[in-house]
Parts: C-alpha cells; sequence; structure tokens
C-alpha cells in the first residue's frame, strides 16, 4: 500500500541553524501539507501546497518556514534559523485531488533544537 | 473560528473494557469529522470518519456517529485490547479554498489498556 515517507526520523540540530525536513508523498496526489505537534500539546496545521505554490498557511508559518517541491516526488520543509521553541514533531500529509478529502499521514520527524 | 475539545486523559482501561472518549466541535457549515490514532512512535493513522450529520464511521471494532444536534462525534469500542493503547485524537476538517482542506486536531487522549 502506498505511503508517505519522511527522512530523517529525528533531526538534532543547534538554535539559529537551518534544517530541511523531507517528504515523500504518495505519488499521485496533489495537495501537500505540514503539520507540527509539540511535545504533549495538540498537532497544529502549518501550510497547504497545490499546484507548486502555497495555499494557505497558519500563523505559525512565519518568514523563517518555507516549502518547496524541487521535484517531481519530495515535499521539503525548510526551517531558515531554528528557535529553540520550533522543537517538535513534523508531520507531512498528502491528500488525493477531488472531493476525496481524507489526508494520508507520513511517520513525521522529530526535531530537537539545543 | 473551528475548533474541537476531546476530554482530557490520560484513560487507562482494563481488557475488555467499554470506551468512550469524548469529543464535540465547533464549527461553520458541515465539515468532516475523524479519528486519528497514533500508537506509540508511530505516525498519525486515520481510524474513522463521517462526513455528515447520522452518519457512522467505524473500524477495527471503533464506532463514532456524527451528531450535529449536539455537535459531538464520541469515540467508543465496546471491547478494548491492549494493542489499542495509543493516542486518539478528533479532528474536523474546514475547506479553506483552492481545494484546501485543513485539519484542525483536538489536543489528543491518551489510552492505556491493562491487561
Amino acid at each position: 500500500e502506498p505511503e508517505v515517507t519522511q527522512t530523517p526520523s529525528h533531526q538534532v540540530t543547534q538554535m539559529g541553524q537551518e534544517v530541511i525536513l523531507r517528504c515523500v508523498p504518495i505519488s499521485n496526489h496533489l495537495y501537500f501539507y505540514w503539520y507540527r505537534q509539540i511535545l504533549g500539546q495538540k498537532v497544529e496545521f502549518l501550510v497547504s501546497f497545490y499546484n507548486n505554490e502555497i495555499s494557505e498557511k497558519s500563523e505559525i508559518f512565519d518568514d523563517q518556514f518555507s516549502v518547496e517541491r524541487p521535484d517531481g516526488s519530495n515535499f521539503t520543509l525548510k526551517i531558515r534559523s531554528t528557535k529553540l521553541e520550533d522543537s517538535a514533531m513534523y508531520f507531512c500529509a498528502s491528500r488525493p485531488g477531488g472531493i476525496y478529502n481524507e489526508q494520508f499521514f507520513g511517520p513525521g520527524t522529530r526535531l530537537t533544537v539545543l | 473560528g473551528n475548533s474541537v475539545t476531546q476530554m482530557e486523559g490520560p484513560v487507562t482501561l482494563s481488557e475488555e473494557a467499554f470506551l468512550t472518549i469524548n469529543c464535540t466541535y465547533t464549527a461553520t457549515g458541515y465539515p468532516s469529522l475523524f479519528w486519528y490514532v497514533q500508537y506509540p512512535g508511530e505516525g498519525l493513522q486515520l481510524l474513522l470518519k463521517a462526513t455528515k450529520a447520522d452518519d457512522k464511521g467505524s473500524n477495527k471494532g471503533f464506532e463514532a456517529t456524527y451528531r450535529k444536534e449536539t455537535t459531538s462525534f464520541h469515540l467508543e469500542k465496546g471491547s478494548v485490547q491492549v494493542s489499542d493503547s495509543a493516542v486518539y485524537f478528533c479532528a474536523l476538517i474546514k475547506y479553506s479554498g483552492a481545494g484546501s482542506y485543513q485539519l484542525t486536531f483536538g489536543k489528543g487522549t491518551k489510552l492505556s489498556v491493562i491487561p
């Protein structure tokens, strides 16, 4: 069964460093998402992406965040200058087009900022 | 705006006990409702869903009925197993234009089932 994959599973970085989290969505899906979950808190929407552009973003998704689909398979989340409060689990999700609105989630990348 | 409220956990049950996890929502229009499950060390998996009022979603012995009059989507299972130990998230879909369906999650309820 096709699934969303994410790499790395765990990323440790120093405050102020740039990180890139990678996702490979399901191949025929058209809509892509990033969510994050700070430890012990709810899962929060960050951004949605369709047709090579951001379709919606939350207040959390400020100028230090960016997303890209550099080729036909990868979907990346970049954090330019990490802060301690960026430590969280980051989930990628993808969805087919049309009215079928179920989102399929990857296993997540745990980001730890020291 | 849209929001989801779940009962606080953690919930600890003995095997074969009856499970209810309450979920209520606030939303404009007619959202679709979901339960996602997160097993230890894993990502989010869709457990069940309901797309309109009075729909019942079911999967793996779990059920939830979309109640518009009470804006609720409570999760139930008649007899839990140790393997059901996980965190359960109630969520709704908000359509945000340009095909963007943004999920709004509750805080999650951790369930531990003991033998």
